[in-house]
């Protein structure tokens, strides 16, 4: 199992409500990611992170910010959530370490289920 | 344009039979490829990886092919359990990028019956 937690596992708010959905890692682990699923959908890439105050944004086009100041920590934001941003969001880690794991395995957690009512 | 594509997209097994999952990709340069296991409202967990130079990688009961030159992999699970019930994603990383990015097929959702 790896070690990697996401908070809250499910969320319910209203339109326009600004969230913050928690990502953290206790492997080390110096890459961390953002995807997007929609139910029955491929993963989607909308953030990643190589490191402390390193993010880019990924292949999805994503309304939500994040931010890497600790390298266990990678929350994303949405500012004003909308209906259109109800999706499961899947948090992901990754290392080239020595110690254990194939190349770029990502680990990934639990994920949060986001609804926008 | 990088793609994955699974097949079936869902399949239904009673438990103690065997399937075979398909997965067939373009992306290239092809760096790997993974397939990963993920139950339902939880990450994906990985099962097995292969570079270009491997061809078959075993897990337990789950056995994974792979055909470079095709560029078509296969899950095999045998002696399904209802634990199994899960969809099973293949993802293929290209090593074109920095990033090593991952390309994600849209999952096999296998159900298995008492």
């Amino acid at each position: 199992e790896a070690d990697i937690y996401q908070t809250p596992r499910y969320l319910v708010i209203g339109t326009g409500k600004k969230i913050t959905l928690e990502c953290s890692q206790t492997m080390g682990h110096d890459k961390m990611y953002w995807y997007q699923q929609d139910p029955g959908m491929e993963l989607h890439l909308i953030h990643y992170s190589y490191g402390v105050n390193s993010t880019e944004k990924g292949d999805l086009s994503s309304e939500s910010t994040v931010s890497r100041i600790r390298t266990e920590h990678f929350p994303l934001t949405l500012e004003s959530a909308r209906p259109s941003h109800t999706s499961q969001y899947l948090c992901a880690s990754s290392s080239r370490g020595t110690s254990g794991g194939a190349p770029d395995t990502q680990y990934f957690g639990p994920g949060t289920r986001l609804t926008v009512l | 344009k990088n793609q994955v594509e699974q097949s079936p997209q869902s399949l239904i097994i009673l438990e103690g039979k065997n399937c075979t999952l398909q997965c067939n990709y373009t992306v290239s340069p092809f760096s790997n490829l993974r397939w990963y296991k993920q139950d339902t409202g939880r990450g994906p967990v990985s099962l097995t990886i292969m570079t270009f130079s491997e061809n078959t990688k075993s897990n337990g009961r789950y056995t994974a092919t792979l055909d470079a030159d095709t560029k078509q992999s296969s899950l095999h699970i045998t002696a399904s359990q209802l634990s199994d019930s899960a969809s099973y994603i293949c993802v293929v990383t290209d090593r074109g990028s920095t990033l090593g990015r991952l390309y994600f097929g849209r999952g096999t959702q296998l159900t298995v019956w008492p």
